[in-house]
Parts: C-alpha cells; structure tokens; sequence
C-alpha cells in the first residue's frame, strides 16, 4: 500500500487567488485530518474527519478556510482569497484506529505572494 | 492553557551518548495517548513510538523509549546511543478523549524540539 498522498507538492499562487489542496489517504483509514505548519514553527490543527461524523473544523483559521471530504477518500482543503500569511506547508495525515499513530503526506508548500 | 508543552526549543548531543526530550501536557481526560515523532530537515513526519494513558509499561521502540510518569503527566523521549541522523525536530503529540465513546480523535501537537547531534 501506498502512503497518504498529497497534490500538488509546491504552489505558488498570487494574493487574493482561490487554490485547492488534495490529500488521498491510506486506504480504509477512516480519520483524515489537516494541518498547518509555518516556517520553524509546530502544526497547527485545522479540521478533522473521522467516518459519517460531522468533521471538526475548530482550527479554521478563517472562513476563507473551508474542506471537504467524500466519504472515506479524497479530501481537499480550499483557502479562498489567499492572504501572504496562508503560505505554509499544508499536511494532511490519516489514521484507522484511535490508538493508531497518524500517517502523515509530504505536504504542499503553498506560497502567496 | 498549552496542551502539550515542550520546553527545550533546542538540544545537542554527543554522538552515542543517550538525550532526553521533555514533554508535558494537560488533560483532565482519564483516557488519553501520547505520540512523538521525527520531523528530518526533509520534511517528513515519522512516527516514533506511542504510550496510552493506562498503559502499565514504558513504551520501547528500539533506541526510543517513553519516560511516562502520569501523575506528574510528563512523556518525555529517551533516545539512547544517538546517532548523527537523529539530528531532527521532534514533536510530542497528545490524543484525548479515548474513553468517552465520541469519535473525535485529533492529535494536539506541541512546538518541537530542535536535536543536534554532534559528531
């Protein structure tokens, strides 16, 4: 089995462009979740899927922040209207059991300029 | 209040000799886990080990092992004999909520530490 993948790896897209980030996960993990991590710093949670549940989307940062996930597959995160403080390294991770350790993505570089 | 606090931003090593990588969190959840991984300068999160709340036994992976003392809820990060490739951010993670019967299980994360090994 492949690991969690995510597309596309770098992007570099202009202030005020929408973009959108893709994550397939490992296959039958039902927890998909997102996170941020700016330059040298730790990841910052911002939504989490877990099966039919309705996903926790407490670390939004924003509403230009939003994701979406079908059913136990693909997910993608959209960030309207980029902001220079939205660049970052987006990860996304999946896991099956709640004692399971997160598999994490390489993660996209986003880059706003 | 932080969840998961990790104290050290920076550490250096020896080659070979054994470091210890300070955790602690806050929780009043009986049921919880704690995870720590690698993060090499490649970017990559690696999973390293991993200690449930009632967990009777320190956690052991090879050259890692959890320092796991609940009552003063610390899980710090043991790695013995360190070698230069264990020069990396690491992260403490903590997982809450395990016994409630919900279904939220996100992990919280805390700053990391920066490991150096010296040659």
């Amino acid at each position: 089995g492949a690991g969690v993948s995510q597309s596309p790896s770098n992007k570099v897209t202009e202030k005020g462009k929408d973009v959108e980030l893709r994550c397939d996960p490992i296959s039958g993990h039902t927890a998909l979740y997102w996170y941020r991590q700016r330059l040298g710093q730790g990841l910052e949670f911002l939504i989490y899927f877990q099966g039919n549940s309705a996903p926790d989307k407490s670390g939004l940062p924003s509403d230009r922040f939003s994701a979406e996930r079908t059913g136990e597959s693909v997910s993608t995160l959209t960030i309207q209207r980029t902001q220079q403080e939205d660049s970052a390294v987006y990860l996304c991770a999946s896991s099956s059991l709640y004692n399971s350790p997160l598999h994490f993505g390489n993660g996209t570089r986003l880059t706003v300029t | 209040a932080q969840k998961i606090t990790q104290t050290q931003p920076g550490m250096f090593v020896q080659e070979k000799e054994a470091v210890t990588l300070d955790c602690t969190y806050d929780t009043s959840d009986p049921s919880y886990g704690l995870f720590w991984y690698k993060q090499p300068s490649s970017g990559e999160m690696i999973f390293l080990i991993y200690q449930g709340s009632y967990d009777q036994q320190n956690a052991t992976e090879g050259r890692y092992s959890l320092n796991f003392q609940k009552a003063r809820k610390s899980a710090n990060l043991v790695i013995s004999a360190s070698q230069l490739g264990d020069s990396a951010m690491y992260f403490c993670a903590m997982r809450e909520g395990l016994g409630s019967g919900g279904s939220n299980y996100k992990l919280t994360f805390g700053k990391g530490t920066l490991l150096t090994v010296n040659p």
